[in-house]
């Protein structure tokens, strides 16, 4: 069974930088693994972030930025805002099974 | 502007078959390279894959769901139907919808979500 791993929980200080992981227990993260991000605040549905590894929504706030760090999907955020704080999920797509796994998510506090 | 909405019974008895339904605006599930997708989230856990639905009726599903799961659509409704099998009290989750691309492989629209518990 595939397994998408990610950092259980991290904290950030409001201004400062913080880089999420996203890493897959079959190897190393590529492009073709079309790496998504998502942002879910308490109560609402998740809201996409990221795309095809480093590709933003029209909504997407300048200071998230996604990409592929150690072999492993990332995404950064640079000047974190306390409205930042909230779970972030990963999302593989495995083309050879032709299906998706999510990570078991990142709750990101803004202390 | 595009929005999907899900919808289906909140409560359902153990070993009953749920059956959920994504009504979407703003696009069509007969435009090349779209599909719809089904997520589901536990209470207080994380996000789970279970299917999507492509415009050219092309379907996937999660491995270890994929004998108790269909996915249909009916363009001319803008609706994707989700059943789901022999519901079990694990099965308790929010059930999202969303609007996937083909190409880049993007889920970037997301339904509310519905919660349905499964309880006797």
């Amino acid at each position: 069974q595939t397994v998408v791993t990610q950092e259980p929980s991290l904290t950030v200080s409001p201004g400062g930088t913080v880089t999420l992981t996203c890493a897959s227990s079959t190897g190393a993260v590529t492009s073709g693994y079309y790496p998504n991000w998502f942002q879910q605040k308490p109560g609402q549905a998740p809201r996409a972030l990221i795309y095809s590894t480093n590709n933003k929504h029209s909504w997407t706030p300048a200071r998230f930025s996604g990409s592929l760090l150690g072999g492993k999907a990332a995404l950064t955020l640079s000047g974190v805002q306390p409205e930042d704080e909230a779970e972030y999920y990963c999302l593989l797509y495995y083309g050879g099974a032709q299906l998706w796994v999510f990570g078991g998510g990142t709750k990101l506090t803004v202390l | 502007q595009i929005t999907l909405k899900e919808s289906g019974p909140t409560l359902v008895k153990p070993t009953q078959t749920l059956t959920l339904t994504c009504t979407f605006s703003g696009f069509s599930l007969s435009s090349s390279g779209v599909g719809v997708g089904w997520i589901r989230q536990p209470p207080g856990k994380a996000l789970e894959w279970l299917a999507l639905i492509y415009w050219d009726d092309d379907k996937r599903y999660s491995p270890s769901l994929k004998s108790r799961l269909t996915i249909t659509k009916d363009t001319s409704k803008n609706q994707v139907v989700l059943t789901m099998t022999n519901m079990d009290p694990v099965d308790t989750a929010t059930y999202y919808c969303a609007h996937h691309y083909f190409d880049t492989t993007n889920f970037d629209y997301w339904g509310q979500g519905t919660l349905v518990t499964v309880s006797s």
